[in-house]
């Protein structure tokens, strides 16, 4: 099946840097990426839509100077966390949905492995 | 308005069946999704509904009801290692995934 790969899968920093995390399409090209944030014992929540060669639509609440996306390529979406705090601290999981699956066609999603960021 | 319902938690036993049921509301409603999720783990996919119906895989079956916003997920002969959440999730018109808060299946020997 479809694979996502997420870099890193942890990350550990200080308040106040900014925290790169990767998401890449394997064995697919993915017009639409999708970035949650998970909170301990939470549903996921929807951060923002990402779609290759345009700007990402952000959630309502979600600051988009402060989560930085990026998908310049058909495998490739960045989320950068700038100036991370504490409250920051969270599971952050993307998944991509299949170019070309769209309409009546199924559109799943494949989901990474997530990324547990802690900021001290 | 979008809307998901699923019950907080559920508790089973081994060798057991159990039913999670999720209602939704969802404007141009274009399917639903049940995804397993382990704990400190990204979400697995389990079903894809998009007709009125039963689907069954393994262990694991899907309904749906379109017309009454109903779906519930099917567990057959329990296993330990099916403790986990499990969240419903529709689409909408622009197929974009509207979450529930998960079912947390405690399951005991």
């Amino acid at each position: 099946g479809a694979v996502v790969s997420q870099h890193p899968s942890r990350v550990i920093c200080k308040s106040g840097t900014s925290v790169k995390i990767e998401c890449r399409s394997l064995d697919f090209q993915a017009t639409t990426m999708f970035w949650y944030r998970q909170f301990p014992k939470q549903s996921l929540m929807l951060m923002a839509t990402s779609n290759e060669g345009s700007k990402a639509t952000y959630e309502q609440g979600v600051e988009k100077d402060k989560f930085l996306i990026n998908h310049a390529s058909l495998t490739l979406s960045t989320l950068t966390v700038t100036s991370a705090h504490p409250e920051d601290s969270s599971f952050y999981i993307c998944s991509a949905r299949p170019s070309g699956n769209s309409g009546s066609d199924y559109n799943e999603q494949f989901f990474g492995p997530g990324t547990r960021l802690t900021v001290l | 308005g979008q809307n998901i319902d699923q019950p907080t938690e559920m508790t089973a036993t081994e060798g057991a069946i159990v039913q999670i049921n999720c209602t939704y509301q969802t404007s141009g409603f274009n399917g639903l999704f049940w995804y397993q999720q382990h704990a400190g783990e990204a979400p697995t996919f389990l079903s894809y509904n998009v007709l009125d119906g039963l689907e069954e895989k393994g262990r694991f079956s899907s309904f749906l009801s379109r017309s009454k916003g109903y779906s519930y997920l099917l567990l057959k002969e329990l296993q330990m290692k099916d403790s986990a959440s499990y969240l419903c999730a529709s689409t909408d018109s622009n197929y974009q995934l509207i979450w529930g808060a998960g079912t947390k299946l405690i399951i005991k020997p």
